[in-house]
């Protein structure tokens, strides 16, 4: 089974910051890598795809980039709706989650 | 639009089973396979395997053999989660999510296990 570690586990963040989440596998997956947002008491919503596709409707605000095993969110200008937990999902190897960061308001 | 709509709450005793549903609209049912996850209190998401909706051949993640099944009612665009001798670690949501890239997910559905 392919791991993904997340790092970090949570972090903090001011308004308009620009902060970089990390997910690595275990194994390459090439660029078979997903990013998720998910909002307490909300489905999880599908941000980026392919590693550094943004998903339809997805502000330009998000960019996925990695292939192999690294892999990186950037979320920049951070506005308080993106105060989330966010989770990178490979489809590499069937299918895992990493166990999230969560994104807080410093 | 695309929706997929799951259905309600349920509180179970450890041995019972249950039987969750997830009705999509908006798309053609059997051109997309349907996958489903899992999210304990608190916790992070976990994928339970997917099930392929034109030949309705299912496939497990290994934590997921055994107790768990998939399957469709393809004539009611519905895909279904079936969970046999409950447990209190299956106190959970369970979400249903379109391929490719879940870019479509229900609302969820708590199961909540307890004696």
């Amino acid at each position: 089974e392919t791991v993904m570690t997340q790092s970090p586990t949570s972090m903090s963040t001011s308004i308009g910051e620009r902060v970089t989440l990390n997910c690595k596998a275990s194994q390459s997956v090439g660029i078979n890598v997903d990013w998720y947002q998910q909002t307490p008491g909300q489905s999880p919503k599908l941000l980026i795809y392919g590693a550094s596709n943004r998903h339809t409707g997805v502000p330009d605000r998000f960019t996925g980039s990695g292939f192999g095993r690294d892999f990186t969110l950037t979320i920049s200008n951070v506005e308080a709706e993106d105060l989330a937990v966010y989770y990178c999902l490979q489809y590499g190897s069937i299918y895992t989650f990493g166990a999230g960061t969560k994104l807080e308001l410093k | 639009q695309i929706q997929l709509v799951q259905s309600g709450p349920e509180l179970k005793k450890p041995g019972e089973s249950v039987k969750i549903s997830c009705k999509a609209s908006g798309y053609t049912f059997t051109d997309y396979a349907m996958h489903w996850v899992k999210q304990a209190p608190g916790k992070g998401l976990k994928w339970m395997g997917w099930i392929n909706t034109y030949t309705g051949k299912p496939t497990y993640a290994d934590d997921f053999k055994g107790r768990f099944v998939f399957s469709l009612e393809a004539s009611a665009s519905t895909a279904n989660l079936q969970i046999s001798n409950l447990k209190n670690e299956d106190t959970a949501t369970y979400f249903c999510a379109r391929h490719p890239q879940l870019g479509y997910w229900g609302q969820g559905v708590m199961v909540t296990v307890s004696s």
